[in-house]
């Protein structure tokens, strides 16, 4: 079983949609999680980042933690042709060392 | 500022070559890791240098290793490579700690053919 499990996607929205992205892990030590974008032919690039349970928000983006579930989301609302990208999403138990999903594929159409 | 660079872009080996891999971190960054990118796997830990010393290591064999200069250059090599090394290798960099995120390079494409 992979630490994190990742939905592939791809995922197709139309403009202006409310995108919701999703990771499941099983290691219950995981305290430090983050969400990367990245872009065909470049490294990710670091979204969000957050330490134990709840929510985050930083303009159009929250990211979710739900330790008691194992569960971690990405929320985009008004989503732009510009989001798309791949999203992986990491977490860590120590901050030295991540796991990464698999990413999804988000694809925004005008 | 300058990003995390990662030389060559692209290279094409044929099996059981060695290859070496290269980045230069941000200005200031003292830690520097390196991940390996497969459509199957994802991202996987390799390892993370930090004041030229391995801090962690992940499950690659021994094929796979790496050093750390003391201007916070690092370099990865990997020995009689394997098809299965084909991959995009990222390096990434961060002032300590990468409690805070990486800063990733934009990875260097390895072949093996």
């Amino acid at each position: 079983q992979k630490e994190v499990e990742q939905d592939p996607g791809p995922l197709s929205v139309p403009e202006g949609a409310i995108v919701s992205l999703n990771c499941t892990y099983s290691n219950s030590a995981f305290q430090y999680f983050m969400w990367y974008r990245q872009y065909s032919r470049k490294g990710p690039e670091l979204l969000m980042y957050t330490y134990s349970s709840g929510n985050k928000e930083d303009g159009r983006f929250t990211a979710q933690v739900d330790k008691s579930s194992k569960y971690i989301s990405l929320f985009i609302r008004d989503s732009q042709p510009s989001d798309s990208a791949t999203y992986l999403c990491a977490m860590s138990r120590t901050g030295n060392q991540f796991y990464f999903g698999t990413g999804t594929s988000l694809t925004v159409i005008p | 500022k300058a990003g995390v660079t990662q030389t060559p872009r692209y290279l094409i080996k044929t099996r059981g070559q060695q290859v070496t891999l290269s980045c230069s971190p941000i200005s200031g960054h003292r830690s520097v890791s390196w991940y390996q990118q497969t459509p199957g796997q994802g991202l996987q830990f390799l390892f993370e240098y930090f004041s030229e010393t391995q801090r962690n290591k992940g499950n690659f064999p021994g094929r796979f290793s790496g050093r750390q200069f003391s201007n916070s250059r690092s370099e990865m090599n990997v020995s009689t490579l394997e098809l299965g090394d084909s991959a995009l290798y990222l390096c990434a960099s961060s002032l300590g700690s990468s409690l805070y995120g990486y800063t990733f390079g934009s990875g260097t494409r390895l072949t093996v053919v």
